[in-house]
């Protein structure tokens, strides 16, 4: 069974830094690329960041670059999101998703929430 | 970016009613779309991939249909469990782009 579990959200203040982590398992971890999906408090879904299924080429949505990295430690089977200089409207669920079939997000985590608040 | 223009916003309907959400593209994007459906607190799930492929374990009351930069999503006769957001999504070209979502609610 695929199984993608977010962690590292929590409360952090403006301008802070955060690492947020998604352990994959069930599948060939190696074998696909791997996203990061956000979603503000009532608000729609925002592509966030995407990494190739080695690592070697990554995408950052404009709102996110010089900011966020997005890695992944493939013996691991972990993916990561580095955030860095948080601002108000990156307060959001984050959600791990792989890419499937053409990039299709066929799985998801259950998100973790990631608060920006002094 | 490609623009994903969703419609409409919000539907009231009504238990066995057909539904039809549309997504428009802003360019080409062949048939590289999916729909979600999120239920609140929960995880996107994936309905529909690569624009008229139904996702194993989906009920058959769910359609997808279009090419191009038109595409729908149909729900034949709306059960109770079915009361979501909808979303579709492109990801033919980065970044990916969401639909606004659609807000299907009981009548």
């Amino acid at each position: 069974e695929v199984q993608l579990v977010e962690s590292g959200g929590g409360l952090v203040q403006p301008g802070g830094s955060l690492r947020l982590s998604c352990a994959a398992s069930g599948f060939t971890f190696s074998n696909y690329a791997m996203h990061w999906v956000r979603q503000a408090p009532g608000r729609g879904l925002e592509f966030v960041s995407a990494i190739s299924n080695n690592g070697v080429s990554t995408y950052h949505t404009n709102s996110v670059k010089g900011r966020f990295t997005i890695s992944r430690d493939n013996s691991k089977n972990t993916l990561y999101l580095q955030m860095g200089s948080l601002r108000a409207e990156d307060m959001a669920v984050y959600y791990c998703t792989r890419g499937g079939y053409r990039g299709s997000y066929d799985y998801w985590g259950q998100g973790t929430l990631v608060t920006v608040s002094s | 970016d490609i623009q994903m223009t969703q419609s409409p916003s919000s539907l009231s309907a009504s238990v066995g009613d057909r539904v039809t959400i549309t997504c428009r593209a802003s360019q080409d994007i062949r048939n590289d779309l999916g729909w979600y459906q999120q239920k609140p607190g929960k995880a996107p799930k994936r309905l529909i991939y690569v624009a008229s492929s139904l996702q194993s374990g989906v009920p058959s009351r769910f359609s997808g249909s279009g090419s191009g930069t038109e595409f729908t999503l149909t729900i034949s006769s709306l059960q109770p469990e079915d009361f979501a957001t909808y979303y579709c999504l492109q990801h033919n070209t980065y970044p990916y782009t969401f639909g606004q979502g659609t807000k299907l609610e009981i009548k």
